[in-house]
Order: C-alpha cells, then sequence, then structure tokens
C-alpha cells in the first residue's frame, strides 16, 4: 500500500528565511505524481507545486521548490524567503490511479 | 471559469438525520473525488466517480454512505443515520483526465459537518 509521510506536525520561519519541509512515501510504482498542497485557515486546498517521478530535475515555482529524491523515496519542499502568507498546513500527497494519497501535515507559521 | 464549487459551506445535522453534500466540477471535468478531512488530520480518500460511474470507492465506509455522479447535475455525497464521528470537512475535487497521467485535482472549499 502507498504511504506518505511527513515528519514535522509544526514548524516555523522568521519572515525572508528559508525554510524546508520534509515528506517521504512509500509505493512499489516506478511512475508517479507527487504533490505538496497548501491550506490556509480558508481551508481551500491550494496546489502549490508538481514533481513527476519520471523526471531527474526538481521541479521549481517561483520562491517554492522540491529536492526529489526518488531512490530515497523523499519529497522535500524548500520555500525561500518565507512571507507571512505562506503561513498554513502544507500538505505532501502521492497520485495514484487518480486519487491522491496524503501526509498528515505539517503547519507553517511564519514569523514577522 | 469557475472552479469546483461545493455546497452548503457548512451543514449542521442531528445525530440519525440525512446529509447531503454537492460538488459541481469544474465544467468540462468528467472526474469527480470526494475526500474527508478529520480535525488536525489530512485529507483520505473516499471515492472516485466518473459520470454515471463508480470507478473506485475503496475509501467509502461500507455502511451509511453513498455517492454519485449523474449525467446531469451535481456529484452527491450522501450520509445517511449521521453519528459524531461523521463531523468532519469534506472536500470534493475534479480532474480532467484519468490516472496517472493527470495535471493536479482542482478542489472545491469543502462542506464542514457537524453532527450535533
Amino acid at each position: 500500500a502507498q504511504t506518505v509521510t511527513q515528519s514535522q506536525p509544526e514548524m516555523s520561519v522568521q519572515e525572508a528565511e528559508t525554510v524546508t519541509l520534509s515528506c517521504t512515501y512509500d509505493t512499489s510504482e516506478n511512475n508517479y505524481y507527487l504533490f505538496w498542497y497548501k491550506q490556509p485557515p480558508s481551508r481551500q486546498m491550494i496546489l502549490v507545486i508538481r514533481q513527476e517521478a519520471y523526471k531527474q530535475q526538481n521541479a521549481t515555482e517561483n520562491r517554492f521548490s522540491v529536492n526529489f529524491q526518488k531512490a530515497a523515496k523523499s519529497f522535500s519542499l524548500k520555500i525561500s524567503d518565507s512571507q507571512l502568507g505562506d503561513t498554513a498546513m502544507y500538505f505532501c500527497a502521492f497520485m495514484t490511479e487518480g486519487k491522491l494519497i496524503f501526509g498528515q501535515g505539517t503547519e507553517l507559521s511564519v514569523k514577522p | 471559469n469557475a472552479g469546483v464549487m461545493q455546497n452548503p459551506r457548512h451543514l449542521v445535522r442531528r445525530r440519525g438525520q440525512e446529509a447531503r453534500l454537492r460538488c459541481s466540477p469544474v465544467k468540462g471535468h468528467s472526474h469527480v473525488y470526494w475526500y474527508r478531512q478529520l480535525p488536525e488530520e489530512g485529507l483520505k480518500f473516499m471515492v472516485y466517480l466518473q459520470k454515471e460511474n463508480i470507478i473506485d470507492e475503496s475509501g467509502m465506509p461500507k455502511e451509511r454512505f453513498s455517492a454519485e455522479f449523474p449525467k446531469e447535475g451535481p456529484s452527491i455525497l450522501r450520509i445517511q443515520q449521521v453519528v459524531r464521528g461523521d463531523s468532519a470537512a469534506y472536500f470534493c475535487a475534479s480532474s480532467p483526465l484519468l490516472g496517472q497521467g493527470g495535471p493536479e485535482a482542482f478542489f472545491g472549499q469543502g462542506t464542514r459537518l457537524t453532527v450535533v
């Protein structure tokens, strides 16, 4: 069975600094997608970044980038130049057969 | 271009009543997914539907829960004889493509069900 593990329930970072959120997963599949979603207090699930497993190059979206280590089954999210608006729950997710398997989430607080 | 629309946003039901949650996918999307988020937890997959078909219901409780996505109209998640443990946020997502080749799922804002 596929599982996704986020080992950091809470993290905090000073505004303008960099923070890395960890995620590991377990699967026997070779081709798959990995995602990071952000859930602010409004509860809306917002896609932050997506990685295709067959691509070796790490995905980047503006201040957000991932460190994808396929052999280690690791998929961490780096947020650079953190902003107050980045405060939210962050969920790592694995897509299999169209459905998403989510981790437990990391609550990130950005402090002024 | 409207996103995924869920209603109601908040729903309060007494124990034993029925709850109906509605989801209108992004226009043109034919795949709908329902997820449940219990307090302090991540989202858990419940069911995956295409128009008029249930594709994967491996995450649905065996009793009291059902889902449909008719040819016309929104997808409905129905919970009969609700109990306090059903209190959660229920999210709907839609996607235009099947399986692993698909892009991201587009999420609605969720329905928060409270059973009193």
